[in-house]
């Protein structure tokens, strides 16, 4: 299947800086990829939806200004957590689609994902 | 809105026998798919099978199966013989045309562990 990477797996930054996610499509084109968040035990909750050449789609209650994404390619998109604080350490996960692939519910695939600890 | 429901959160299986994870969910989409997910301690969702609204048949993808009843709106999956590997954390998902295909609604989640 279709191969998603997400850089770094783990990062431990000081309150106060920023850390930038990368998530890259490596055999396939992704004009849409996904950012999700999940807390320990529970289950992954959608950030936001980043789209090639334009502004990402914000799901309700999550901070525009905290998490900045980009999308600048079609096989990579970045988010920056800003100006972290403890309580933005969790587990970021990236996915994208293979469109091309011409069905409609096909799978999304998932990067390895990225455990954020801000000390 | 889409709601995925999965009541269980933990199970517990002897290696090599069968196990049924469930699955409910809710939507008025007119036609979606329905997927599950294996999640290991490392993190990483691992795509194990789909299963289509107007699909006819159950879905299979080796030891994995679906479970799916339509007018219960249920999409149970089924592991045959348990392996000590497939101890993780299993998700339902559900995408459909109302969210033009792309928005997943995840469930809570099981846990199920493989005893030898």
């Amino acid at each position: 299947g279709a191969v998603v990477s997400q850089h770094p797996s783990r990062v431990i930054c000081k309150s106060g800086t920023s850390v930038k996610i990368e998530c890259r499509s490596l055999d396939f084109q992704a004009t849409t990829m996904f950012w999700y968040r999940q807390f320990p035990k529970q289950s992954l909750m959608l950030m936001a939806t980043s789209n090639e050449g334009s502004k990402a789609t914000y799901e309700q209650g999550v901070e525009k200004d905290k998490f900045l994404i980009n999308h600048a390619s079609l096989t990579l998109s970045t988010l920056t957590v800003t100006s972290a604080h403890p309580e933005d350490s969790s587990f970021y996960i990236c996915s994208a689609r293979d469109q091309a692939l011409g069905r409609p519910f096909t799978e999304a695939f998932f990067g390895q994902g990225t455990r954020l600890t801000v000390v | 809105a889409q709601k995925i429901t999965q009541t269980q959160p933990g199970m517990f299986v002897q290696e090599k026998e069968a196990v049924t994870l469930d699955c409910t969910y809710d939507t008025s989409d007119p036609s979606y798919g329905l997927f599950w997910y294996k999640q290991p301690s490392s993190g990483e969702m691992i795509f194990l099978i789909y299963q289509g609204s107007y699909d006819q048949q159950n879905a299979t993808e080796g030891r994995y199966s679906l479970n799916f009843q339509k007018a219960r709106k249920s999409a149970n999956l089924v592991i045959s013989a348990s392996q000590l590997g497939d101890s993780a954390m299993y998700f339902c998902a559900m995408r459909g045309v109302r969210d033009n295909f792309n928005k997943f609604y995840f469930g809570s989640g099981t846990k199920l562990n493989v005893k030898p």
